[in-house]
């Protein structure tokens, strides 16, 4: 089966501007997750959703950050405007539904803010 | 809430010997436990799981992890290491109480020395 597929796979930008991430998780899969992974550090997780609903956006800067998955499917990621401390990857995770399944994740996008 | 503790930062190992990466967790409840690795410039790739059942558990690439609830422990080990198993490492645990949602450690990076 087809992985998760992100893009773009790499980026560069000065603060204060913004970019977009995109994700396509593997087909089938309800449950979405946006994590963000500085250097040195676990992922970290920004927003969950099922099917097209937020179910946890605790964690996510929501002054700057936002996400949406409006068919359900896939789903975009945006920074406006962009911080140094923003220089991450960006990872794209899904999971079938189920309690004990493990999640797929994509290559990231690694993003340097300059 | 839960979360999972890696002590260590790098672990170095000669090619050929058994490899271990030390992980302990902090839970509510009963233990839902991951390990994933991550290659560089890849996305995280799962490893293996504790749900329930045999405290010894096999994953792929020949890693086994062992559940030992006394120390609140989930070490992942390797018989015999490759080079090729040069990789970070992160473990996780489930966060049954937070939309399931995972709680990865820090990460561990191991080096095989050829």
């Amino acid at each position: 089966e087809a992985g998760v597929a992100q893009s773009p796979r790499y980026k560069i930008i000065e603060k204060r501007q913004s970019v977009a991430f995109w994700c396509n998780p593997i087909s089938g899969h309800a449950t979405l997750y946006w994590y963000q992974q500085i250097l040195g550090q676990g992922p970290k997780l920004l927003i969950q959703f099922q099917n097209n609903g937020v179910v946890d956006d605790s964690q996510l800067p929501k002054d700057r950050f936002s996400a949406e998955r409006l068919k359900g499917v896939d789903s975009t990621l945006k920074i406006q405007p962009a911080k140094l401390e923003d220089s991450a990857v960006y990872l794209c995770a899904s999971i079938l539904s189920g309690l004990h399944n493990e999640q797929f994740f994509g290559p990231g996008t690694r993003l340097t803010v300059l | 809430a839960q979360s999972v503790a890696q002590p260590e930062d790098q672990v170095n190992v000669a090619e050929g010997n058994p490899l271990t990466v030390k992980c302990t967790y902090s839970v509510s409840g009963n233990p839902y436990l991951f390990w994933y690795v991550q290659y560089p410039n890849r996305g995280l790739q799962f490893l293996l799981k504790y749900i329930t059942g045999d405290n010894l558990v096999k994953g792929s690439y020949g890693f086994e992890a062992e559940f030992n609830k006394s120390q609140t422990s989930f070490h992942l080990k390797k018989p015999s290491a490759l080079v090729s198993d040069s990789a970070l490492y992160f473990c996780a645990v489930r966060d049954i109480y937070g939309n399931n949602r995972l709680a990865f450690g820090k990460g561990n990076q191991v080096v095989v020395i050829p």
